[in-house]
């Protein structure tokens, strides 16, 4: 089974809904991030969350994470379709954090098409 | 600050070859990560190296390898090509290899194998 778990997989909305991102992970989260990629084409960075009940935004995107349900969450307001793409969850398993090696685990990705 | 370049961009081979990849991180980033993104898949860790030296590898056969030179810029290589190794490539840079310190990536390299 998949170790982080994005859900939905697919979401389509009308221009100026609100919108939520789920990813959720089955093993211990030490840091997890957030990024948007366009097909075909390398990932943009949104937010990195590292504490539970940590909360960031930027512009119109706002990530939580929950440390107990080992879960964080993408919430898009009034979305546009400058959102469109492919919104994927990375996650930093860890324990160690600070020097060591560098290892992302990603989530399958969630596809987001915004109607205008 | 000039970002992530890698190169190519796009590549076509033929099973059996062996190809070459460059990666390029940004100025003063001295840790560098490779991806593998297929559909079926997603996107999965090839190895990391940070001052010249890989410090971790993913669940990838031999075929696959890299390297990091003094100046950061690194290289990957797959051998014996074969028609699952169809993907996108990404690198990705950052400072040193902290969780700390958030990742940047570049474009991607689009390989087709034939």
């Amino acid at each position: 089974s998949q170790e982080l778990e994005q859900s939905p997989q697919s979401l389509i909305v009308q221009e100026g809904k609100n919108l939520t991102i789920n990813c959720t992970s089955s093993k211990t989260l030490y840091g997890l991030y957030w990024y948007k990629q366009k097909y075909g084409e390398g990932l943009i960075f949104l937010m990195m969350l590292q504490k539970g009940g940590e909360e960031k935004s930027h512009e119109k995107i706002t990530a939580k994470l929950d440390e107990k349900k080992q879960q964080s969450s993408l919430h898009i307001t009034a979305s546009q379709p400058s959102h469109a793409g492919i919104y994927l969850c990375g996650a930093d398993y860890r324990p160690n954090r600070g020097a060591g090696s560098y290892q992302l685990t990603f989530g399958k990705g969630t596809k987001l098409s915004v109607i205008p | 600050k000039a970002g992530v370049t890698q190169t190519p961009r796009y590549l076509i081979k033929t099973r059996g070859q062996q190809v070459t990849l460059s990666c390029s991180p940004i100025s003063g980033h001295r840790s560098v990560s490779w991806y593998q993104q297929t559909p079926g898949q997603g996107l999965q860790f090839l190895f990391e190296y940070f001052s010249e030296t890989q410090r971790n590898k993913g669940n990838f056969p031999g075929r696959f390898s890299g390297r990091q030179f003094s100046n950061s810029r690194s290289e990957m290589n797959v051998s014996t090509l074969e028609l699952g190794d169809s993907a996108l490539y990404l690198c990705a840079s950052s400072l040193v290899p902290a969780s700390t310190d958030t990742q940047y990536f570049g474009p991607g390299t689009r390989l087709t194998v034939l």
